[in-house]
């Protein structure tokens, strides 16, 4: 069982907008603002999108933001293409028995 | 930017341990975190630890602190995890990672460029 929960699963059409959501703890995201989210394809290593809630890496597309409230924190995609076929991670600093915990990772369908 | 190439896949008997090597090239080294993330077949990713070379030890997950060690050798900018007491479990694709931002404590979970992956395999 993941530190981080996100949904197994999320699935949206060409053009429009998803939004992934990662549910966390007083241990991690409710009291941090750092959370970072990967994007990784089959058999490939995963690439960091967002760090640090919302910032994002040089080179990563506008359409990939980050967002927090409380003890949760979402990745919003809009204008879904077929190459955001992936499964998503989050992750996020913690105090618990480790430094960084992940969600189990959400798989986006692009139908 | 920084580069990172791994060792290539091992094949290891239970209760043995296994060795594996991170080597960057190009941008910065010692000033950034170098984790170590593994992710098991068809499973999700799991942070075993990581060291931040200029300031020496390493961190470790709780789970993984009494079977791995992690290393640094700036002279050579190379990074090592070794994991000891093999089990079938821990069959799983290893990854080591650098961050994005100059490193503190706090900056473990931003990992931005990633090795190629190394292969271990546990199994009698």
């Amino acid at each position: 069982q993941s530190a981080l929960t996100q949904p197994a699963s999320v699935s949206g059409s060409p053009g429009q907008s998803i939004t992934i959501s990662c549910t966390g703890t007083n241990s991690d995201i409710a009291d941090y603002n750092y959370v970072s989210w990967y994007q990784q394809h089959p058999g490939k290593a995963p690439q960091l999108i967002i760090y640090d809630v919302r910032h994002r890496p040089s080179g990563v597309s506008s359409r990939f933001s980050g967002s927090k409230s409380g003890n949760t924190a979402s990745l919003t995609i809009s204008g879904l293409q077929a190459e955001d076929e992936a499964e998503y991670y989050c992750s996020s600093y913690s105090t618990t028995n480790t430094l960084v915990v992940f969600g189990g990772g959400t798989k986006l369908t692009v139908l | 930017q920084v580069h990172l190439v791994q060792s290539g896949a091992e094949m290891k008997n239970p209760g043995s341990s296994v060795k594996v090597s991170c080597t960057a090239s190009g941008g910065a080294f010692s000033s950034y975190t170098l984790s170590w993330v593994r992710q098991a077949p068809g499973q999700g990713l799991e942070w075993m630890g990581g060291i931040i070379p200029v300031f020496g030890p390493a961190n470790y997950a709780q789970k993984f602190q009494d079977r791995v060690t992690i290393t640094a050798d700036a002279s050579t900018r190379t990074a090592y995890m070794e994991l000891n007491s093999l089990r079938s479990e821990d069959t799983a694709v290893y990854y080591c990672a650098s961050g994005i931002v100059p490193a503190t404590i706090f900056s473990y979970h931003s990992m931005d460029v990633w090795g190629q992956g190394t292969t271990v395999s546990v199994s009698s």
